[in-house]
């Protein structure tokens, strides 16, 4: 496994602001995800990051909302750009670890609520 | 693409029952499940995980269970305690392919004591 640091671990923030959520992990890994978690909803992916390269979205999201940095092999941050009550949501930013791309790893996440 | 569907939704046992969780998913192809439990205020942690190959998979007190032609697989924990109170998520994705981890939308697990 890795031990995956998230900050902040949660921000209460004012409409049309941005956040920035770091993610640092104790080892290289190749692949980090982040992930949005809506009140009592299920895991969405964002968007892959990968080291030296632009962020893969998923569909739904987009870069001039959600902007990620993938600097290194242990670091990433996603951007909450513009922000309304409806980003108000838990942020995950998870890790692959071994072959293939099935066993993630997940920080403890950001508490974003949107005023 | 692949949907993952987990029922119940919220389930309540007593301190020592057995508790199951089931998963249905919809792509054939899906050869990997795994399991993840989230505390209040904690990220999914990785318990558990099954690939396509393989019926059943057990750690101590948890098991998975893999039906590949019905396209379901399940989660059982027995002897449960108080702090197996979480929520869990089932996942399915084709393992290599590049496709993403698709979740369930999570079961709320409550033990009494």
């Amino acid at each position: 496994s890795a031990v995956i640091s998230q900050k902040p671990s949660r921000d209460i923030c004012q409409r049309g602001t941005s956040l920035t959520i770091q993610c640092q992990v104790d080892s290289q890994v190749t692949m980090m995800f982040w992930y949005r978690q809506q009140p009592g909803q299920s895991l969405t992916l964002i968007a892959t990051a990968n080291q030296g390269s632009e962020a893969t979205y998923e569909s739904g999201f987009v870069i001039d909302k959600f902007p990620i940095s993938r600097p290194n092999l242990t670091f990433s941050t996603l951007t909450v750009s513009n922000m309304s009550p409806e980003d108000s949501s838990i942020y995950l930013c998870s890790v692959e670890i071994g072959t293939g791309r099935e066993k993630l790893f997940f920080g403890s996440g950001t508490q974003l609520s949107v005023l | 693409g692949e949907n993952v569907e987990q029922h119940p939704s919220t389930l309540s046992v007593q301190e020592g029952d057995s508790a199951v969780i089931k998963c249905t998913y919809s792509d054939s192809a899906s050869n990997y499940f795994p399991w993840y439990k989230q505390e209040l205020g904690k990220g999914p942690q990785l318990i558990i995980d099954i690939r396509s190959n393989v019926g059943e998979k057990k750690d101590q007190r948890i098991a998975v269970t893999l039906n590949k032609t019905a396209k379901h697989f399940s989660l059982h924990i027995t002897e449960t305690q108080p702090e197996d109170s979480a929520v869990y998520f089932c996942a399915a994705t084709t393992s290599g392919a590049g496709t993403a981890l698709i979740f369930g939308k999570g079961t709320t697990l409550s033990v009494s004591s």
